[in-house]
């Protein structure tokens, strides 16, 4: 089965500092990935995606995520972290069955001035 | 464009009642998918539906069904409700069947059952 857990339920950082946020998977075939942004009582919105076209990926938001086979992650970073990065964050794999969401537990992301 | 729309935002019900929740995907879009996201976790899926058939299925009881409508609609129903169903539902949209579409995400509807 295909699946991803996130390392770290909550992460602080300050405004301008550089934000890490773990993800690793476990699949037997080269997956989908895909990160998540949720912000208070709203839906979830796509930050970016891995399809196997290229190991490092760009989002949207300045956020991007490198695809590591050796290490079988995929940590979203952003350089520098502003108030409005605060929102919880949801690592994704793409299942085998109907190719739905196996998402991870989340990780809220604090930012502090 | 419009995005994914869900029907209604918030809703109370008590144990052992039913309740429909609905959702319209984004036009064009044939899939729908559905989600259950309880306070602090992940969404786990429940239903994907692509062209009116259901394509895939999660670990939830036969008490939740649904279905999707020639207009690619979809409604969620969860019968005999228990306090565990208290959650977050999501609709998820996408335009193809494939394991790298985005899913585009509704607001949701928030369930709570007394």
């Amino acid at each position: 089965a295909q699946s991803v857990t996130q390392l770290g339920s909550h992460v602080s950082v300050s405004e301008g500092a550089l934000v890490l946020l773990r993800c690793n998977y476990s699949s037997s075939v080269p997956p989908y990935l895909f990160w998540y942004v949720q912000y208070p009582n709203q839906g979830l919105q796509l930050l970016l995606k891995y399809t196997s076209a290229a190991t490092l990926v760009k989002g949207i938001n300045g956020f991007e995520a490198e695809f590591k086979k050796s290490e079988t992650s995929f940590h979203l970073t952003k350089p520098s972290a502003h108030m409005s990065d605060a929102a919880e964050y949801f690592c994704a794999v793409s299942a085998n069955s109907g190719y739905a969401l196996n998402f991870g537990k989340g990780t809220s992301l604090l930012v502090t001035p | 464009d419009a995005g994914v729309t869900q029907s209604p935002t918030h809703l109370i019900k008590t144990r052992g009642q039913q309740v429909t929740l609905r959702c319209s995907p984004i036009s064009g879009h044939k899939s729908v998918s559905w989600y259950q996201q309880v306070l602090g976790q992940g969404p786990q899926f429940i239903f994907q539906y692509y062209e009116k058939e259901e394509r895939g299925r999660g670990n939830f009881p036969d008490r939740f069904s649904a279905r999707q409508f020639p207009n690619y609609s979809s409604e969620l129903n969860v019968n005999a409700l228990l306090l565990g169903d208290s959650a977050l539902y999501l609709c998820a949209s996408s335009l193809e069947l494939a394991p790298y579409n985005e899913q585009f995400f509704g607001p949701g509807t928030r369930l709570t059952v007394l």
